[in-house]
């Protein structure tokens, strides 16, 4: 079993839609979360970090659910320039080190 | 302010050529990481530097490959020989206090 497993997609949503993405993780000592995001060709970057009260950032939430291991993150009004592949990352220490990325969930806004 | 910045950005060699990708980290980030991506295995940590030291080689594929980061703002990754199963995108990050962030990365693709 993958450390963290993600739904590679793609999913592909009209402009407006809200859509979800799922990552399980297996470690239940992790203790730190993260969303990054990836364009085309282009370096992962951070999106939001995952708390465990579940954190919004405009149209962006993350909820964390640590009993079954998942997290998740919600686009609501979803736009063009959502378009990217959307990494889970799950950190099993306490240091940058112990980052580990899922492979990734595939997002296509159509207009 | 400069992120991080790798060179090349792009390299085509042959078999049983050596490749040298290089990195120049945030200033003031202490930790520098050498990732590779590949559509098969996601990204994937090759090794991490801790105030220029390696702390963990252990992503390292074989001796084939080699790091060195003789200065805080310098890193290099070494492929010698290169073999065509070595073709990825090869990302440098550093960070300071968890978040990790990343250069645009050096695509390599050995025929």
């Amino acid at each position: 079993r993958k450390e963290v497993e993600q739904d590679p997609g793609p999913f592909n949503v009209p402009e407006g839609a809200t859509v979800a993405f799922n990552c399980t993780y297996s470690n239940s000592a992790s203790q730190s979360f993260f969303w990054y995001r990836q364009d085309c060709r282009k370096e992962p970057k951070l999106l939001m970090s995952v708390y465990s009260s579940g954190n919004e950032d405009g149209r962006f939430t993350a909820q964390l659910n640590r009993a079954s291991q998942y997290i998740s993150l919600l686009i609501r009004d979803s736009k063009l320039s959502d378009s990217a592949t959307y990494l889970c990352v799950v950190n099993m220490g306490g240091s940058a080190r112990q980052l580990t990325f899922g492979s990734g969930t595939q997002l296509t806004v159509l207009p | 302010d400069a992120g991080v910045i790798q060179s090349p950005r792009h390299e085509v060699t042959e078999m049983g050529q050596e490749v040298t990708l290089r990195c120049k980290p945030i200033s003031g980030h202490n930790s520098l990481f050498w990732y590779r991506q590949t559509m098969m295995r996601g990204l994937e940590l090759l090794i991490y530097f801790n105030n220029n030291v390696p702390i963990d080689d252990s992503g390292m594929p074989e001796d084939r490959f080699s790091a060195k980061m003789p200065n805080a703002s310098f890193s290099t990754l070494k492929i010698q020989p290169s073999e065509p199963r070595d073709s990825a995108v090869y990302f440098c990050a550093s960070s300071l206090s968890g978040e990790l962030f990343f250069g645009e990365g050096s695509r390599l693709t050995v025929l």
